[in-house]
């Protein structure tokens, strides 16, 4: 098993680029989340999706939309980048709603 | 809305010696999680802490939750160089599937 995977690894955007970051799990797990981390903010929850063709809002959702159409697949998107939004993306995933139990490798922004 | 809080944000330590991280978070929660992350790296679930006076060990490691204090620590028995990172606890709320984390310990252990 591969376990979650993140795509890019790296990306630099310019102010109002869009782009999309991909995860992806193997495990067969029906939750699967997006954080952002900051330094000295600890991680916070973007969005999250609770099974196959649903997601929620988490704690900072504003600029950032998501799709769960396959459920290994869980995309985090952003239409307009912004300099807010530099910062490293972490997907993780789980069986039930008991937290995140894995984590993806990180995807590491930066905005211009 | 719930908050989680660490303390020391900070640690130093020497090897050989003991020492507690606290996580206290503010409201009602049963489930408690404890990660590891090395610099630039990802993170690493350490334990899972379910209901009250749960108590979970690994190695030098061992995590304890009291959900009346809503409290949980993290202590370290005679540290060793490898346990360097930073360590975090993150609290999932009763009513969902979310996790809030806080804002993570920083543990250097000098020789």
């Amino acid at each position: 098993n591969a376990g979650v995977t993140q795509t890019p690894k790296f990306r630099v955007l310019k102010t109002g680029q869009s782009m999309t970051l991909l995860c992806a799990q193997d495990m067969n797990h029906e939750y699967m989340y997006w954080y952002r981390q900051d330094p000295g903010m600890g991680l916070r929850l973007i969005h999250y999706s609770v099974g196959e063709g649903t997601t929620a809002k988490g704690e900072v959702p504003d600029g950032y939309n998501v799709s769960r159409l396959k459920k290994q697949n869980f995309l985090l998107g952003l239409e307009s980048a912004a300099p807010s939004q530099t910062s490293v993306y972490f997907c993780a995933s789980s069986y039930s709603g008991g937290g995140p139990k894995l984590f993806g490798p990180g995807t590491r922004l930066t905005v211009l | 809305e719930l908050k989680v809080e660490q303390n020391p944000l900070f640690l130093s330590m020497q090897e050989g010696k003991n020492y507690t991280i606290y996580c206290n978070y503010s409201t009602t929660s049963d489930r408690l999680y404890w990660y590891r992350q090395d610099p630039g790296k990802s993170l690493e679930s350490l334990f899972v802490l379910l209901s009250n006076g749960a108590v979970k060990q690994e190695g030098r490691l061992m995590a304890s939750l009291d959900t009346k204090a809503r409290l949980s620590t993290l202590h370290i028995t005679a540290a060793v160089h490898d346990l360097s990172a930073t360590y975090f606890c993150a609290v999932e709320e009763t009513s969902g599937s979310r996790l809030t984390f806080g804002e993570g310990t920083q543990l250097t252990v000098n020789p």
